[in-house]
């Protein structure tokens, strides 16, 4: 079966600081996508990163990046220079194509960024 | 509009009551989900539509009863809910095949309380 963990349930960062959220996985399958959603409170969840799992550059979108650890099953999301719009949950989610339709969430990690 | 759209937002019921979430994609998508989030737990997936085909039913109790009349709406029938069915209904849509990452686009949530 498909896990996903995510062992921080909350954090926080000083804004302009560097925060790393957590998130390991388990799959059997050699081909997968992974994905960081964000949830800000009682708003839309929006996607955030996504990484292919073939690939072995890290995704990085502006101040998101992650860390993919393909042999250790691990997938950080490292956000600079925080802002506070970035208080919200972070969803990390797995994805295999054999289950094309089927994702996998952790339980989230609430962030929330100080001024 | 764009993106996805659920209504309403927040729905209140007692538990011998009827009703309804409507959710719609104006996406293009061919798939569309139904997830719950409750507090602490990870995102519950609970139908899956591809092209309007039922493709996953995550044992569900029968007092939800999806309903896909086109590739667009979705709607998640309710009737009879028991208290701990209180939580955020969350619809989302994806273009989802092997050959591409097929990230969901979700809407903003059915806020729904039974009392």
């Amino acid at each position: 079966a498909q896990t996903v963990t995510q062992s921080q349930p909350e954090m926080s960062v000083q804004e302009a600081e560097t925060v790393t959220l957590s998130c390991t996985y388990d799959t059997s399958e050699s081909n997968y996508y992974l994905f960081w959603y964000k949830q800000p409170p009682s708003r839309q969840m929006i996607l955030v990163i996504r990484q292919e799992a073939y690939k072995q550059q890290n995704a990085t979108e502006n101040r998101f990046s992650v860390n993919f650890q393909k042999a250790a099953k691990s997938f950080s999301l490292k956000i600079s220079d925080s802002q506070l719009g970035d208080t919200a949950m972070y969803f990390c989610a797995l994805r295999s194509p054999s289950g094309t339709y089927k994702y996998i969430f952790g339980t989230g990690t609430r962030l929330k960024v100080l001024a | 509009e764009t993106g996805v759209t659920q209504t309403p937002r927040h729905l209140v019921m007692g538990m011998t009551n009827k009703k309804s979430l409507k959710c719609e994609q104006h996406l293009g998508h061919n798939a569309m989900y139904w997830y719950k989030q409750s507090a602490k737990k990870p995102l519950e997936l609970m139908f899956v539509y591809n092209f309007k085909e039922q493709t996953e039913n995550n044992s569900v109790p029968s007092r939800f009863s999806p309903e896909c009349p086109n590739s667009s709406h979705l709607f998640l029938h309710l009737h009879t809910l028991q208290p701990e069915d209180s939580a955020l209904y969350l619809c989302a849509s994806s273009q989802a095949r092997r050959s591409n990452t097929g990230e969901l686009f979700f809407g903003e949530g059915s806020r729904l309380t039974v009392l």
